[in-house]
């Protein structure tokens, strides 16, 4: 099935520094997800994006939604130890409930 | 809070078994989904329901079956284990067909 182009695979962050990771795909979606994974659990939902343009705060992550429904990034603000973990988008077409993930935006301390 | 329940956090099974994973939700959700996740794969679908005994393939359903006999349960079956099927199985659940899916902590599973 078809996939999107999450980038970077992974990053270091250091405390107190903004970090941002996006998806972008061939196909149009009507609805962008972004999600948390930490080791040994499943995916938590972070944001839901409904409309193009739309932009979405929770704490310190803020996601947007891309104008041409083709992308969507999120960031994190002032990151703290325990942001570390691996971020996925998903988009979700108008057509069915199916989602399509990206392959996960892995986050780390850096040494 | 949504709470979706995989029975089993590891299993460990050999090639040829017949293996149930079960997955409940607690929020009368109408959909339920299984997905298994590999390392530079992402998650892929397996299977989903949309209603009690009604089911779809995902975009990887060779080698799995799912059972939805309640709304709030669904199985996955895997018909005779084999080691490539050894991988993380994830469950979500989602109340309406356009609202975010929601999901269990995950079945570690091994086939030896």
């Amino acid at each position: 099935g078809q996939q999107l182009n999450q980038s970077p695979q992974s990053m270091f962050i250091q405390e107190g520094e903004d970090v941002s990771m996006n998806c972008t795909s061939s196909s149009i979606f009507n609805t962008w997800l972004w999600y948390k994974q930490d080791p040994g659990e499943g995916p938590v939902l972070l944001i839901a994006l409904y409309k193009a343009g739309e932009l979405t705060s929770n704490g310190r992550l803020t996601a947007q939604f891309g104008i041409t429904r083709k992308d969507s990034f999120l960031n994190i603000s002032a990151s703290i130890p325990s942001d570390v973990g691996i971020y996925f988008c998903a988009g979700q077409q108008a057509a069915g409930n199916k989602l399509t993930f990206g392959g996960g935006t892995r986050v780390l301390v850096k040494p | 809070d949504v709470k979706v329940t995989q029975s089993s956090r590891y299993l460990v099974k050999r090639t040829g078994e017949k293996v149930f994973l079960e997955c409940v939700q607690d929020m009368d959700h109408e959909n339920m989904f299984w997905y298994r996740q590999d390392p530079g794969l992402g998650l892929r679908l397996i299977y989903f329901s949309y209603d009690v005994k009604m089911k779809e393939k995902g975009d990887i359903p060779e080698g799995y079956s799912v059972s939805r006999e309640k709304k709030e349960r669904f199985s996955l079956i895997l018909e005779s284990a084999s080691t490539n099927q050894t991988s993380m199985y994830l469950c979500a659940s989602s109340p309406t067909a356009n609202q975010p899916q929601h999901f269990g902590d995950g079945t570690r599973l091994s086939i030896l």
